[in-house]
């Protein structure tokens, strides 16, 4: 079975550009997530998504940050205009249950696209 | 406060020895509670959930759950060197799965 798909792996920008993540959830995954995780930290919820749903998003940054889930597969989180702290690991997951998804807990993570912001 | 915290390390033992982790949670109705381990530059990946109180063994890996007290626990007994990671708890409350900031464990042999 394949993994939770990520790209790009890594980024490099300026401030006040702008960038975009991919991810691809395993097939048949129900609920998907964006986590922020900054170095030394553990990983914060941005947004979660059930089917093409957002079921939270209470600590997305929305005047910079943005997301989709296309026909509730796959997802694609932008940061524009990117400040220095964004600089983290970006990491998208899938669960198979729909909320609440802490029924198991297990989340499926991707590799994370790591962004650093110059 | 935050709603997940765990002590802060990085604890070192010893190859064979018991490495104690300890976490708190703020939402007294939190409901299921998870153990994720995370290797340098990988991605979290579970290794236990505990839903009620008492112990849970699985393996070396022994998690215990006080809901009165709020916290969660982890030991891992026999510590082997592929231990040496940072461990994540992370608690499930209104539908969400919130994470502490990890505990880095480094065994050595």
């Amino acid at each position: 079975e394949a993994g939770v798909a990520q790209s790009p792996r890594y980024k490099i920008i300026e401030k006040r550009q702008s960038v975009a993540f991919w991810c691809n959830p395993i097939s048949g995954h129900a609920t998907l997530y964006w986590y922020q995780q900054i170095l030394g930290q553990g990983p914060k919820l941005l947004i979660q998504f059930q089917n093409n749903g957002v079921v939270d998003d209470s600590q997305l940054p929305k005047d910079r940050f943005s997301a989709e889930r296309l026909k509730g597969v796959d997802s694609t989180l932008k940061i524009q205009p990117a400040k220095l702290e964004d600089s983290a690991v970006y990491l998208c997951a899938s669960s198979p249950r729909g909320s609440p998804a802490g029924v198991t807990g297990e989340l499926f993570f991707g590799e994370g696209s790591r962004l650093t912001v110059l | 406060q935050k709603e997940v915290e765990q002590n802060s390390g990085p604890l070192s033992v010893p190859e064979g020895a018991i490495a104690s982790l300890n976490c708190t949670y703020s939402d007294r109705g939190s409901q299921s509670f998870f153990w994720y381990r995370q290797y340098s530059g990988k991605s979290p990946e579970l290794i236990m959930s505990i839903y009620s109180n008492g112990d849970k063994e699985d393996g070396r890996f022994t998690a215990q759950l006080n809901k009165a007290s709020q916290y969660v626990s982890l030991l891992i007994r026999d510590s082997q060197p592929s231990d040496s990671a940072t461990y994540l708890c992370a608690v499930h409350s209104d539908y969400k799965l919130s994470f502490g900031a990890g505990t880095t464990v480094t065994v050595r042999a």
